[in-house]
């Protein structure tokens, strides 16, 4: 059980255009679930929070205008990285978590490349 | 503000060697969460423990065991008998107790288990 999916596991895309990320928790109602931006040899930095049906919180320094999060139901949601450049290359991680546990599950990550 | 410090940025032994990830924590919170993750070079995270602040137990599960002290505020992690297959980047994180739960993340170690 406990079991979190990303899709895609990866993407390329042009400078400019925008991506979607999708995170679904699979077996589970995800009550929160967390967006991580993981970038070469580097730990992982949270970039926001989100409850369904709530907006997401996100954290000092991520531009939200540029990361639209969008937590529709309790087992979507969803990343979108707008007018992506290069910078915005790295690997991105969602969790989830019931409003039961404390545990947090992972999701696979998407490798996002920008060109 | 939470703060996880891994200070060992890579580790390397040669297999069956015994090997100590170190972690060191800083929270005003009185009751916290530690966990301790890894991840191979697939990327996906490897949920290993979560300890909560009031349990000082060690605890020993096969070839890992973790070592919890408030006094030092560390929450060290220790292979036995290493192998190839626990090479992997090996992250302490923290969360509070209560709020949205948020993970902090420590800079991560990466361990090296040479044959």
């Amino acid at each position: 059980g406990a079991v979190v999916s990303q899709h895609p596991s990866w993407v390329i895309c042009k400078s400019g255009t925008s991506v979607k990320i999708e995170c679904r928790s699979l077996d589970f109602q995800a009550t929160t679930m967390f967006w991580y931006r993981q970038f070469p040899k580097q730990s992982l930095m949270l970039m926001a929070t989100s409850n369904e049906g709530s907006k997401a919180t996100y954290e000092q320094g991520v531009e939200k205008d540029k990361f639209l999060i969008n937590h529709a139901s309790l087992t979507l949601s969803t990343l979108t990285v707008t007018s992506a450049h290069p910078e915005d290359s790295s690997f991105y991680i969602c969790s989830a978590r019931t409003s039961l546990y404390y545990e947090q599950y992972f999701g696979p990550g998407t490798r996002l490349t920008v060109t | 503000a939470q703060k996880v410090t891994q200070a060992q940025t890579e580790i390397s032994v040669v297999e069956k060697e015994d090997v100590t990830l170190d972690c060191v924590y800083e929270t005003r919170d009185t009751t916290y969460y530690l966990f301790w993750y890894k991840q191979p070079p697939s990327g996906e995270l490897v949920f290993l423990i979560r300890r909560n602040s009031f349990d000082e137990q060690n605890e020993i599960s096969g070839r890992y065991s973790w070592n919890f002290q408030k006094s030092t505020s560390s929450f060290n992690f220790t292979i036995t008998a290493s192998q190839v297959v626990d090479s992997a980047v090996y992250f302490c994180a923290l969360s509070e107790a209560g709020g949205a739960q948020k993970l902090v993340f420590g800079q991560g170690t990466r361990l090296t288990i040479n044959p």
